[in-house]
């Protein structure tokens, strides 16, 4: 079955560190990938997604992703952190043969002030 | 665009009770629209999948009885949660696709409790 694995299940990183958090999935065909955001108490929020072209993806607030075909990942990255980061996120892809959308885990993240 | 809105966004109700959450796409026509439930600290798992117009489809385990789901128009679908039970407490969130998006854009979620 497909899956989404996001390998960080809770990151905990001083202000101002790098952040790396990954995202693997599993399927060969064509997908969509995303990353979302969900602040404490707060709804989803899309970070950034890839449908095609430039494997670089840059997002909202100082983010990006790099699509790895090869590697079937999707990590997110940011070089500099900070307090407000702190939230959980998701990765999630759409197979192009459907339209279920599939989440990782999530992996939740802690910024010391 | 693409606003998906969800009503109410929180409910408490008592144990045997029915309660029913909306999602509506404000801006734009919703051929597909899916549920999902968030439990604490954890990643949203999808219910079920309605298409305007057609029964939906439930994932596996998913009690369809239970919850049943109506997508009477291209921008309005409900869930309603009947006979719940302290257990059915939980985040619901609703996203909607439409033709020509390979995405799905999420409601803010409704929180219900049950007592």
């Amino acid at each position: 079955a497909q899956s989404v694995s996001q390998h960080n299940h809770h990151v905990i990183l001083s202000e101002a560190a790098s952040l790396e958090l990954g995202c693997n999935y599993s399927y060969g065909g064509t997908v969509n990938l995303f990353w979302y955001v969900q602040y404490p108490g707060q709804h989803l929020q899309l970070l950034l997604k890839y449908f095609s072209g430039d494997p670089l993806v840059k997002g909202i607030k100082g983010f990006e992703a790099e699509f790895i075909k090869s590697k079937f990942s999707f990590n997110l990255r940011k070089p500099s952190v900070q307090w407000s980061d702190t939230a959980e996120y998701f990765c999630a892809v759409i197979l192009n043969r459907d339209d279920k959308i599939i989440f990782g885990k999530g992996t939740r993240l802690h910024i010391l002030p | 665009g693409a606003v998906v809105s969800q009503h109410p966004s929180w409910v408490i109700c008592k144990s045997g009770t029915s309660v029913k959450i909306e999602c509506r796409s404000l801006d734009f026509q919703a051929t597909t629209m899916f549920w999902y439930r968030q439990f604490p600290k954890q990643s949203l798992m999808l219910m079920a999948t309605s298409n305007e117009g057609s029964k939906a489809t439930y994932e596996q385990g998913v009690e369809k009885d239970k919850f049943l789901i109506n997508h009477a128009s291209l921008t309005l679908s409900t869930l309603t949660v009947t006979s719940a039970h302290p257990e059915d407490s939980s985040f619901y969130i609703c996203s909607a696709g439409a033709l020509g998006y390979n995405e799905q854009f999420f409601g803010p979620g409704t929180r219900l409790t049950v007592l």
